[in-house]
């Protein structure tokens, strides 16, 4: 089955510093998507990146913050730049990928995940 | 809009089921998922269901749905303290079916 990579899959960071992350898929995909884990809380979709075009943020989000390179279609970064404490989160890369066991149907797929911790 | 809900915490008995619910308040959902995450780790996807549907069986795990109530669950038989984690209920609804809105996530303690 397709693998999902990201590094770093922690840091600890200066405020003010930005720090890129970068996920790497083992297949081709149209989309990847960039979600937020902070502490205690659930997820929330950042952007999705598609190759060849802009990324599309969602609400909240904005480019100068947050911004996403998708050179290919297996490799997408995601930056988050002017760290505070309040970017400390997990930052998840995910895809959707067949689910070869079972229907076939494409299911979101996630990364690992890479905690950031900003002093 | 779109809106999933759980409730935050769950304990059981080591052996015994448990089940987790969701709501939801967008009745246009397609796919509805369940993930579990473990501490300091990443989500894995545990099973999913079609809005057709209403139940599926994946060896411990079963998920019933039931549409016209918009509320989504999760049983895992002969729960272990492997099982504890949070688990999230998700689903994809009119804003897309590229993006998931997630609950807030169920935590499992699974106690002797």
């Amino acid at each position: 089955s397709a693998v999902i990579s990201q590094k770093p899959s922690r840091d600890i960071c200066q405020r003010g510093t930005s720090l890129t992350i970068q996920c790497q898929v083992d297949s081709q995909v149209t989309m990847m998507f960039w979600y937020r884990q902070q502490p205690g809380q659930s997820l929330t979709l950042i952007a999705t990146a598609n190759q060849g075009s802009e990324a599309t943020y969602e609400s909240g989000f904005v480019i100068d913050k947050f911004p996403i390179s998708r050179p290919n279609l297996t490799f997408s970064t995601l930056t988050v730049s002017n760290m505070s404490p309040e970017d400390s989160s997990i930052y998840l890369c995910s895809v959707f990928l067949p689910d070869k066991l079972n229907s076939g149907a494409n299911v979101l797929t996630f990364g690992a995940g890479s905690r950031l911790t900003v002093l | 809009g779109e809106d999933v809900e759980q409730s935050l915490f769950l304990s059981v008995r080591e052996g015994d089921s448990s089940v987790i619910n969701c709501t939801y308040t967008d009745s246009s959902s397609t796919y509805l998922y369940w993930y579990k995450q473990e501490p300091g780790a990443g989500l894995q996807l545990l099973t999913y269901i079609f809005s057709n549907m209403d139940m599926k069986q994946d060896q411990r795990l079963t998920v019933l749905l039931n549409k016209k109530d918009k509320h989504l669950s999760l049983r895992i038989a002969d729960t272990q303290t492997g099982d504890s984690a949070i688990y999230f209920c998700a689903g994809t609804f009119s804003g897309g079916y590229n993006k998931l809105i997630f609950g807030a996530g169920t935590r499992l303690a699974v106690h002797p």
